[in-house]
């Protein structure tokens, strides 16, 4: 399976700032997928990104908000933009995996806005 | 949208036992999937399952894919202080995205 790595691993933030999450495949994947999971819940995709095109929000998800890039085949970030408490969530990415519409995880970034 | 129900919420059991978790749906799915996330961790994909009636097992844990199309059950037979965790399901259909199950979180007393 690929090996997938998030940077940074968790963050405390003030509101108002932003943050952006990067993350890392040891292997080349056409898409890239980013999750929110809230505290206690579960996971909510939040946009699909394609290496070379914008990326694809799912309802609920702006681009303002969450501005994601894929500058190549291997690399992806997430940012999270003007920040408020309710953002306050674990953030994954994950990638397809070997098998038919699996996706392995990364690590997550825990991030807290106070 | 299609939401995906796991039973139960959580699970407080002792070393040794085995365990049953279900996920159920509104609608139909042509994969189901399970996975275990761990504190501080990403979820680790566990058992695929593609076709209705097919019954999947790695190691001690045994998935099955509903006739229905609609439902989904994970077993976890003599469990050990590694398995405390929680145990996702997820479903796919067409071109729609993964969709996930609420989630079942499992406590082992030693």
């Amino acid at each position: 399976s690929a090996v997938i790595s998030q940077k940074p691993s968790r963050d405390i933030c003030q509101r108002g700032t932003s943050l952006t999450i990067q993350c890392q495949v040891d292997s080349q994947v056409t898409m890239m997928f980013w999750y929110r999971q809230q505290p206690g819940q579960s996971l909510t995709l939040i946009a699909t990104a394609n290496q070379g095109s914008e990326a694809t929000y799912e309802s609920g998800f702006v681009i303002d908000k969450f501005p994601i890039s894929r500058p190549n085949l291997t690399f992806s970030t997430l940012t999270v933009s003007n920040m408020s408490p309710e953002d306050s969530s674990i953030y994954l990415c994950s990638v397809p995996g070997t098998g038919l519409y699996e996706q392995y995880f990364g690590p997550g970034t825990r991030l807290t806005v106070t | 949208g299609q939401q995906l129900n796991q039973s139960p919420q959580s699970m407080f059991i002792q070393e040794g036992e085995d365990v049953s978790m279900n996920c159920t749906s509104s609608s139909i799915f042509n994969t189901w999937l399970w996975y275990k996330q761990e504190p501080g961790e990403g979820p680790v994909l566990l058992i695929a399952l593609y076709k209705a009636g097919e019954l999947t097992s790695n190691g001690r844990l045994t998935a099955q894919f509903g006739i229905t199309r609609k439902d989904s059950f994970l077993n976890i037979s003599a469990s050990i202080p590694s398995d405390v965790g929680i145990y996702f399901c997820a479903g796919h259909f067409g071109n729609e995205k993964l969709t996930f199950g609420t989630g079942t979180r499992l406590t082992i007393i030693p």
